[in-house]
């Protein structure tokens, strides 16, 4: 079946550093890809997605860009804000239906 | 408005006791799921409803059963409630099936003791 592999965390970085955060996956076909982001104390919320290879998804100053290649997916955002600070989930579907793989997700922590 | 709702927010409880968990939504959405989140953060569906219909059920324990009542509404009861049942459960909705943007709920904090 599909899988994902993301890199563990804690990520601990300054406010206005770039981030990136490593995601593989392996599918059948070339199915959408998404980041989910998880705030303190709350559900998971989509942060971007895309469609097909060589798409960019981006929000809030968060891109992803699907690469077939390398089957990666990795979300980078060019200065992070302390409001950053959250948990983030590469999510492929898992096939059939509507089934999201998540896996651990990347704990991203930003101090001033 | 809250989009997913769930009640209650925090649940503790002793070994051996019945708990349910309730979910709401109010966008209109067809299809509904339940999510176990462990203490490290690895999410996993348990669950999914369409229109009041399962068509998803993971490998659970059956102690854990789900009931729709409605498309709007999700419920989870769980039986004879063990440590390992200690996490949090996560609700969330989706347009319909073919839909891989899922809306979560704030999810609900269950601590088995």
């Amino acid at each position: 079946g599909n899988s994902v592999t993301q890199m563990e965390g804690p990520v601990t970085l300054s406010e206005e550093a770039f981030l990136t955060i490593n995601c593989t996956y392996t599918a059948t076909g070339y199915p959408s890809l998404f980041w989910y982001v998880q705030y303190p104390g709350e559900g998971l919320q989509l942060l971007l997605k895309a469609t097909k290879a060589d798409d960019k998804g981006s929000n809030k100053g968060f891109e992803a860009t699907y690469r077939k290649e390398t089957t990666s997916f990795h979300l980078e955002k060019g200065s992070v804000q302390v409001s950053d600070s959250a948990v983030y989930f590469c999510a492929p579907p898992s096939g059939g239906y509507n089934k999201l793989i998540f896996g651990a997700g990347t704990r991203l922590a930003v101090h001033p | 408005d809250t989009a997913v709702s769930q009640t209650p927010k925090y649940l503790v409880t002793q070994m051996g006791n019945d708990k349910s968990i309730k979910c709401e939504q109010n966008l209109g959405h067809d299809t509904m799921y339940w999510y176990k989140q462990d203490s490290k953060k690895f999410l996993k569906i348990m669950f999914s409803y369409n229109n009041k219909e399962l068509i998803i059920n993971e490998t659970v324990p059956n102690r854990f059963s789900p009931k729709s009542p409605d498309k709007a509404h999700l419920n989870l009861h769980i039986n004879s409630l063990e440590l390992g049942d200690s996490a949090v459960y996560f609700c969330a909705s989706s347009r319909d099936p073919s839909s891989y943007e899922q809306y979560f709920g704030p999810g609900t904090r269950l601590t088995v003791t």
